[in-house]
C-alpha cells in the first residue's frame, strides 16, 4: 500500500488548509486511515481518523475545525483545517492502521509540509 | 506538551542496550495494551517498530523490543547500531478514545 499527500505547502492565517491523501494498492473502504501532524522540531499529534463506513473521529483539541472525508470513487480521502494560524503550521502525514484497528499505524504517506504565513 | 512524557534525549555507546521510558496515566497506557513505538530518522517518515505494547510488525529486528508496567511503557534497543541514531515516538489509546503521543526521544549513539 502506498499513500501520497497533496495540497497547497503555503496557506494564509485564518484560512482553510486542505490536503488530500491519495492511496494505491488498497481500497479505502477498508481500514481506518489516519491523519497526523508533526510541528517543525516537535512529536507527532494525532489529527482524526475516517473508517471505512465514513465514520469519523476527531481529536478533541481540534474538532471544532476538523473535517475528514473519503472518496471511494477516487480511492482518497481528505483533511480540512478552518481558520488556521501559524500554530498549525506542521508536515501532515497521512496514514493507514496497521492489520484492521487504527492506533497503530503502519503505513504512512511521505509528508507535506503546510506552512501557515500571510 | 504532549500528552505522553518521554525524555527529550537519551544517548548510548555502539553495542550496548538502552532502553526509553514513555509515561501515561491510567486513562491510556496504564489500562490499555495499545502502545506503540515508532521511529523516525531525520526528514524521513516514522515507521512502526513495536505494537501492542511488545508486537514487533514483520521485518523488524528483535533488537527491538517493548514493556510495559503500570503508566510506563517502555522501548530497549539491543546491540545498538550507529543507524538506531533517529527519534523515537510513543503512543497509546487513550480511554476518550483518542490517541497520544509522547513528545518523542532523540537517541546519540556515541
Amino acid at each position: 500500500v502506498q499513500l501520497q499527500e497533496s495540497g497547497p505547502g503555503l496557506v494564509k492565517p485564518s484560512e482553510t488548509l486542505s490536503l488530500t491523501c491519495t492511496v494505491s494498492g488498497d481500497s479505502i473502504d477498508s481500514y481506518y486511515w489516519t491523519w497526523i501532524r508533526q510541528p517543525p522540531g516537535k512529536g507527532l499529534e494525532w489529527i482524526a481518523y475516517v473508517q471505512s463506513t465514513g465514520t469519523t473521529n476527531y481529536n478533541p483539541s481540534l474538532k471544532s475545525r476538523v473535517t475528514m472525508s473519503m472518496d471511494t470513487s477516487k480511492n482518497h480521502f481528505s483533511l480540512r483545517l478552518t481558520s488556521v494560524t501559524t500554530a498549525d503550521t506542521a508536515v501532515y502525514f497521512c496514514a493507514r492502521g496497521f492489520g484492521s484497528g487504527w492506533v497503530h499505524l503502519g503505513y504512512w504517506g511521505q509528508g507535506v509540509l503546510v506552512t501557515v504565513s500571510s | 506538551q504532549s500528552a505522553l512524557t518521554q525524555p527529550a534525549s537519551v544517548s548510548g555507546s555502539l553495542g550496548q542496550s538502552i532502553t526509553l521510558s514513555c509515561t501515561g496515566t491510567n486513562r491510556d497506557v496504564g489500562t490499555y495494551n495499545y502502545v506503540s513505538w515508532y521511529q523516525q530518522h531525520p526528514g524521513k517518515v516514522p515507521k512502526l517498530l513495536i505494537f501492542g505494547v511488545f508486537n514487533r510488525p514483520s521485518g523488524v529486528t528483535n533488537r527491538f523490543s517493548g514493556s510495559k508496567s503500570g503508566n510506563t511503557a517502555s522501548l530497549t534497543i539491543s546491540g545498538l547500531q550507529a543507524d538506531d541514531e533517529a527519534d523515537y515516538h510513543c503512543s497509546s489509546f487513550r480511554n476518550n478514545g483518542t490517541l497520544v503521543f509522547g513528545g518523542g526521544t532523540k537517541l546519540t549513539v556515541l
